[in-house]
C-alpha cells in the first residue's frame, strides 16, 4: 500500500496562475482532507470531503476549489494563486467503513508551493 | 469552536532527559485527543490518541493521559534520543461526524547528543 500520495512535491508559480494538486489514496477512505501549514500557524483546514461527490468548506477555504469525482483522488485548485498562498499542503484521509476505523487520520508527505 | 492550546516554542534538550510537552483543549462533549509527529520533510503521523477520559495512549515510548477535569493531554517522555527530533502536534477531532481535527500549533523538539 502507498497510503497517501500527493502530487507535485514542489511547485513555484507566478502571480495568477493557476494549478491542481492531486491527492491519492489507496486505503478505501470515504474521507479526504486537505490542509496548509504555515510557520507558527500549526495545519488548518481548506476543505474536506465525506466521500465522492461530495465537499465541503473548512476552516480557510477562500481561494481554493475542491473535487473528489472518484473516492481515491481529491484535488485542490488554486484558480489564481497569490504569494498569500505560499504554503506547505498537505493532504489526509480517514475512515475505512469495513473496518471501523474512523477517527485516524493518514497524512501525504506534502506540496511545497511557492507563489512569486 | 473547538480549539487546542500547545506551549509556545521550540523545546531543546540532551539525550536522554525527560520531554513534556503541554497540551489543553477546549471542546464541547468529549472529543478524542491525538499527538501526531512530522520528522523533517515528511508529513504527520498518528503518534497516539486516546478517546475517553482517565485513557492513556502510549507508543514508541511516549505517553498522554486524557484528563478531563484539567482538560489537558500533555506529552511525556523518560528518556528521549536525538531520533526524536521532530514537531509534535496535539490535536483533537470535532463532534461533527466528519472526524475534523483542530490542531495545535505544535512544537518543535531537538534533542542534542
Amino acid at each position: 500500500n502507498a497510503g497517501v500520495t500527493q502530487t507535485p512535491k514542489f511547485r513555484v508559480l507566478k502571480t495568477g496562475q493557476s494549478m491542481t494538486l492531486l491527492c491519492a489514496q489507496d486505503m478505501n477512505h470515504e474521507y479526504m482532507y486537505w490542509y496548509r501549514q504555515d510557520p507558527g500557524m500549526g495545519l488548518r483546514l481548506i476543505h474536506y470531503s465525506v466521500g465522492e461527490g461530495t465537499t465541503a468548506k473548512g476552516e480557510v477555504p477562500d481561494g481554493y476549489n475542491v473535487s473528489r469525482l472518484k473516492k481515491q483522488n481529491f484535488l485542490l485548485g488554486l484558480e489564481s494563486a497569490a504569494p498569500s498562498q505560499t504554503s506547505v499542503y498537505f493532504c489526509a484521509s480517514s475512515y475505512n467503513a469495513r473496518t471501523g476505523n474512523q477517527e485516524t487520520q493518514y497524512f501525504g508527505p506534502g506540496t511545497r508551493l511557492l507563489v512569486l | 469552536g473547538d480549539s487546542v492550546t500547545q506551549m509556545e516554542g521550540p523545546v531543546t534538550l540532551s539525550e536522554e532527559a525527560f520531554l513534556t510537552i503541554n497540551c489543553t483543549y477546549t471542546a464541547t462533549g468529549y472529543p478524542s485527543l491525538f499527538w501526531y509527529v512530522q520528522y523533517p520533510g515528511e508529513g504527520l503521523q498518528l503518534l497516539l490518541k486516546a478517546t475517553k477520559a482517565d485513557d492513556k495512549g502510549s507508543n514508541k515510548g511516549f505517553e498522554a493521559t486524557y484528563r478531563k477535569e484539567t482538560t489537558s493531554f500533555h506529552l511525556e517522555k523518560g528518556s528521549v534520543q536525538v531520533s526524536d527530533s521532530a514537531v509534535y502536534f496535539c490535536a483533537l477531532s470535532d463532534q461533527s461526524g466528519n472526524n475534523r481535527l483542530a490542531f495545535g500549533k505544535g512544537n518543535q523538539v531537538v534533542v542534542i547528543p
